[in-house]
């Protein structure tokens, strides 16, 4: 079945620091992908999306390129801030073929310390 | 507009007694999703409902764990005989499939649920 492997956390990162985080899946169709965010003690947020091979999501600075060659939605930032301490979830789903319920990763949890 | 509700925020029990959870989706939004997250389990896909047609259970991890949709809106899950590994965060999600954004779920804040 579809599956999404990512990268274990914590991931502590100095404010400014390059961030990437590495997110792999196995998928039988032609899923769709997503980073979605949990910021401490709040819900579930979207971040970013891609729907097909060689997309980019991107948002807040975020990005993500969508690459089948290599199964992989790998989440990057340039420069990080405090404010970016949250987990950060990689995502799948396959709405035509499984209606697009979303299988998660385990969720990675950045800490960014100033 | 209003996001997705949960209710009640939060729920202690004793093991063996039953719960309701409850979920007021996005309005307009056909479909409704159910997660669970748990410390050892992560975020796991329960039960999925899409317009009148019949559910999408395969998520539900036993037969004391059940939901309903009424009138295509407001959405139930329902816990019997609660056992201490319910214990976690519920989750509801909507989307609207006939849109652009149709596999973009939004989610609720969640019910935590503490079985004693």
């Amino acid at each position: 079945g579809n599956s999404v492997t990512q990268m274990e956390g914590p991931v502590t990162l100095s404010e400014e620091a390059f961030l990437t985080i590495n997110c792999t899946y196995t998928a039988t169709g032609y899923p769709s992908l997503f980073w979605y965010v949990q910021y401490p003690g709040e819900g579930l947020q979207l971040l970013l999306k891609a729907t097909k091979a060689d997309d980019k999501g991107s948002n807040k600075g975020f990005e993500a390129t969508y690459r089948k060659e290599t199964t992989s939605f790998h989440l990057e930032k340039g420069s990080v801030q405090v404010s970016d301490s949250a987990v950060y979830f990689c995502a799948l789903s396959d709405f035509y073929n499984q209606g697009g319920k979303l299988i998660f990763g385990q969720g990675t949890e950045l800490s960014v310390k100033p | 507009g209003a996001g997705v509700s949960q209710s009640p925020s939060n729920k202690v029990t004793e093991k063996g007694k039953d719960v309701e959870l409850r979920c007021d989706p996005i309005s307009g939004h056909t479909a409704l999703y159910w997660y669970r997250q748990s410390l050892g389990q992560g975020l796991e896909f329960l039960i999925y409902f899409q317009g009148n047609s019949a559910p999408d259970k395969s998520g539900l991890p036993s037969d004391r764990f059940s939901a309903e949709r009424t009138g295509g809106s407001v959405s139930t899950l329902t816990i019997q005989r609660t056992q201490q590994e319910d214990s976690a965060v519920y989750l509801c999600a909507s989307s609207d499939p006939t849109g652009a954004a149709l596999d973009t779920q939004y989610f609720g804040p969640g019910t935590r649920l503490t079985v004693l």
